[in-house]
């Protein structure tokens, strides 16, 4: 089955304690995003990824790190977690053609105290 | 930069009328609109979206928006509602003419249909 596969779904976790939240698709897709999801602000990109390597700052990369040495995989780490930073995490990917949209990881909800 | 709104945060339409969920944009370019429907506890789902051609695109689950260049819109329709598409519904749209930017979503409406 075609998907994007985020693990772990929920996580607490303390002030400052580091931590990766991975992603994984398995569509071949040249597209990767992180967004963060909050009430009343909707999605808002957090990285995305164009290819192996290639990796670019969204609206609010302030606290996060990414890295893309496979095709596949993703991952979205916090060096020094703050309650801000408690939210929904969806990660994303899509072909690199125009017209295709996302296909969405089912989220983690990440609470920081 | 490209923007959305979605100017309801709640609808509210009961079981078996129309229903429809706003959303206008701005772009510089030409735009690439579409529509995601999230379901409690589950990531987003894609419905449909408007590239080119016919300014009326059908989606998923008998759901339909309209493309309305003039008034820079994308309006999400269906004409019989169901109790089981109460759920978020975010639009989004991508500036078709650079390829290195990414989506940007709205805010979300949230559908509540009324048995």
């Amino acid at each position: 089955e075609a998907q994007v596969t985020q693990n772990p779904r929920y996580l607490i976790t303390v002030t400052g304690k580091k931590l990766t939240v991975t992603c994984s698709q398995n569509m071949n897709h040249e597209y990767m995003s992180w967004y963060r999801q909050d009430p009343g602000l909707g999605l808002r990109q957090i990285y995305y990824s164009m290819n192996v390597e290639v990796t670019d700052k969204g609206d609010v990369p302030e606290g996060y790190k990414v890295s893309r040495k496979e095709k596949r995989n993703f991952p979205l780490i916090l060096e020094s977690p703050s309650p801000n930073q408690t939210s929904l995490y969806f990660c994303a990917s899509r072909p690199q053609g125009a017209g295709y949209g996302y296909t969405f990881g089912s989220g983690t909800r990440l609470t920081v105290v | 930069a490209q923007s959305v709104a979605q100017p309801e945060d709640q609808v509210n339409v009961a079981e078996g009328n129309p229903l429809t969920v706003k959303c206008t944009y701005s772009v510089s370019g030409n735009p690439y609109l579409f529509w995601y429907v999230q379901y409690p506890n589950r990531g987003l789902q894609f419905l449909l979206k408007y590239i080119t051609g016919d300014n009326l695109v059908k989606g998923s689950y008998g759901f339909e928006a309209e493309f309305n260049k003039s008034q820079t819109s994308f309006h999400l329709k269906k004409p019989s509602a169901l109790v089981s598409d109460s759920a978020l519904y975010f639009c989004a749209v991508r500036d078709g003419r650079n390829y290195g930017q990414n989506f940007v979503f709205g805010p979300g409406t949230r559908l509540s249909v009324l048995p």
